[in-house]
C-alpha cells in the first residue's frame, strides 16, 4: 500500500504564472483534503472531497485557486496568477469515511513564487 | 470555533532527558478526536497517535507516551530518553467531527531539537 503522493515536491514560478499540483491520494480512502502550510505555522484547512464531490471550501482559498477530483480518484489544485504570498507548502491528505478516521499527509509541494 | 494552542514554541533538550510537548484545546463538541503528528525536515506529517473523547486512559507505546486530561482540556505529550532522531516540529490537532468532514485544526507546532 502506497501512501498519499504529491507532484511535483518544489515549485519555483514567477509572480503571475499559473502552476498545477498533483495529489495521489491512498487507494481506499473517499475523502481528500488540501492544506497550506507557511514557515513556523500549522497546517491550515483550505479545502476537501468526498469521492468527487468538493464539500468545503475555506474562506483562505480564494477566487485564484481551484482544486478539482475528477473521477474521485487523484487531484488537482490549481493556483492562477500567483502571488509572493502564496508561497508555501500545499498538503493533500487523505481518509477513509468514518468519524474521527485517522487523516494520511502525504510530503508537501512547496511553492515558491518569485 | 475549534482552537488548539501549543504555548511552546520550541524545546532544545540534550539526548536521553525527557520532553514534554503541551496542547490545550478548545471545542463545543461532545465528540471529537485529538491527534499528535510529527513533522521531520523532510516535511511529511507522520500520524502518531489519535485519541476519542470518551477515552481518557493514558497511552503508552515505546518511548512515546500521552496524558490526555478532559477536565483541563489537555492532550499532553512526552518523549521519554530522548534520541536526536525525534528532533521535528510536532504538532497537536483536533477533528471537528463527521459533520465537518472530520477536518483538523492544528495548533501552531513544537520544534524539538535534541542535542547529542
Amino acid at each position: 500500500d502506497t501512501g498519499v503522493s504529491q507532484d511535483p515536491r518544489h515549485k519555483i514560478t514567477k509572480r503571475g504564472q499559473n502552476v498545477t499540483f498533483r495529489c495521489d491520494p491512498i487507494s481506499e480512502h473517499n475523502r481528500l483534503y488540501w492544506y497550506r502550510q507557511t514557515l513556523g505555522q500549522g497546517p491550515e484547512f483550505l479545502t476537501y472531497f468526498q469521492n468527487e464531490a468538493q464539500l468545503e471550501k475555506s474562506r483562505l482559498l480564494s477566487d485564484r485557486f481551484s482544486a478539482e477530483r475528477p473521477k474521485g480518484s487523484f487531484s488537482t489544485l490549481e493556483i492562477q496568477r500567483t502571488e509572493q504570498g502564496d508561497s508555501a507548502m500545499y498538503l493533500c491528505a487523505s481518509s477513509q469515511v468514518e468519524p474521527g478516521n485517522t487523516i494520511y499527509f502525504g510530503e508537501g509541494s512547496w511553492l515558491t513564487v518569485v | 470555533a475549534q482552537k488548539v494552542t501549543q504555548a511552546q514554541t520550541e524545546i532544545s533538550v540534550v539526548e536521553k532527558e525527557d520532553v514534554t510537548l503541551d496542547c490545550v484545546y478548545e471545542t463545543r463538541d461532545t465528540t471529537y478526536y485529538l491527534f499528535w503528528y510529527k513533522q521531520p525536515p523532510s516535511g511529511e506529517l507522520v500520524f502518531l497517535i489519535r485519541r476519542n473523547s470518551f477515552d481518557e486512559q493514558n497511552e503508552i507505546s515505546g518511548r512515546y507516551s500521552w496524558n490526555f486530561q478532559k477536565s483541563t482540556s489537555s492532550f499532553n505529550f512526552t518523549i521519554t530518553a530522548s534520541q536526536v532522531v525525534d528532533s521535528a516540529v510536532y504538532f497537536c490537532a483536533l477533528s471537528e467531527g463527521e459533520a465537518a468532514g472530520n477536518k483538523l485544526t492544528f495548533g501552531g507546532g513544537t520544534r524539538v531539537l535534541v542535542k547529542p
